[in-house]
């Protein structure tokens, strides 16, 4: 089983949708969690953290479950600039920690 | 500048040769990554230094990778003998402890000929 696994879609979706991905992690040691978004030819850059509480930015909502091992990515409102990969990350101990990175799932918003 | 800072962004070598890739993360963050990705896939992890040690090498594909940060700041990634398969982007990231998120460079394309 890989460590972090994502649907890698992709998800096409017009403007003004709401689309959600999910992710699930192996290690139920994890300590912390977050979604990164990434440009075609680009860098990943982080688009939020993932709070145990659930945190909310904007039109984004990232949730988190640890009892089922997953966190979960809520855009609503898609505009046409949300069209990227998204990527699940988890950070995990291995003596010192190491930080992982799904597959990504891409999504396309069309008009 | 305030980023990381990663040379060259693109490197093109033959077969059999060896590269170094450079880089230079944002100051004062303790934690380095060297990723790497390939087309339509997530950054792989390689390895991971806490200061000046590698904290985690469990990613590196075989002995022909090797990374080292002597002062705790600057990292550079060697590869030895390279292969057709090693051709990829290399990411390298840095950040301040386990729940801070990491900060990517740009890149290095490495093709291999």
């Amino acid at each position: 089983r890989k460590e972090v696994e994502q649907d890698p879609g992709p998800f096409n979706v017009p403007e003004g949708a709401t689309v959600a991905f999910n992710c699930t992690y192996s290690n139920s040691a994890s300590q912390s969690f977050f979604w990164y978004r990434q440009d075609c030819r680009k860098e990943p850059k982080l688009l939020m953290s993932v709070y145990s509480s659930g945190n909310e930015d904007g039109r984004f909502t990232a949730q988190l479950n640890r009892a089922s091992q997953y966190i979960s990515l809520l855009i609503r409102d898609s505009k046409l600039s949300d069209s990227a990969t998204y990527l699940c990350v988890v950070n995990f101990p291995t003596g010192g920690f190491k930080t992982i990175f799904g597959a990504g799932t891409r999504l396309f918003v069309k008009a | 500048g305030a980023g990381v800072s990663q040379t060259p962004s693109n490197k093109v070598t033959e077969k059999g040769k060896y590269v170094e890739l450079r880089c230079d993360p944002i100051s004062g963050h303790t934690a380095l990554y060297w990723y790497r990705q390939s087309l339509g896939q997530g950054p792989e992890f390689l390895i991971y230094f806490q200061g000046t040690g590698a904290a985690d090498d469990s990613g590196l594909p075989n002995d022909r990778f090797f990374a080292v940060r002597p002062e705790g700041s600057v990292s550079t990634l060697k590869i030895q003998r390279t292969e057709r398969g090693d051709s990829a982007v290399y990411l390298c990231a840095s950040g301040q402890g386990l729940n801070s998120p990491l900060h990517f460079g740009n890149g290095t394309r490495l093709t291999v000929t």
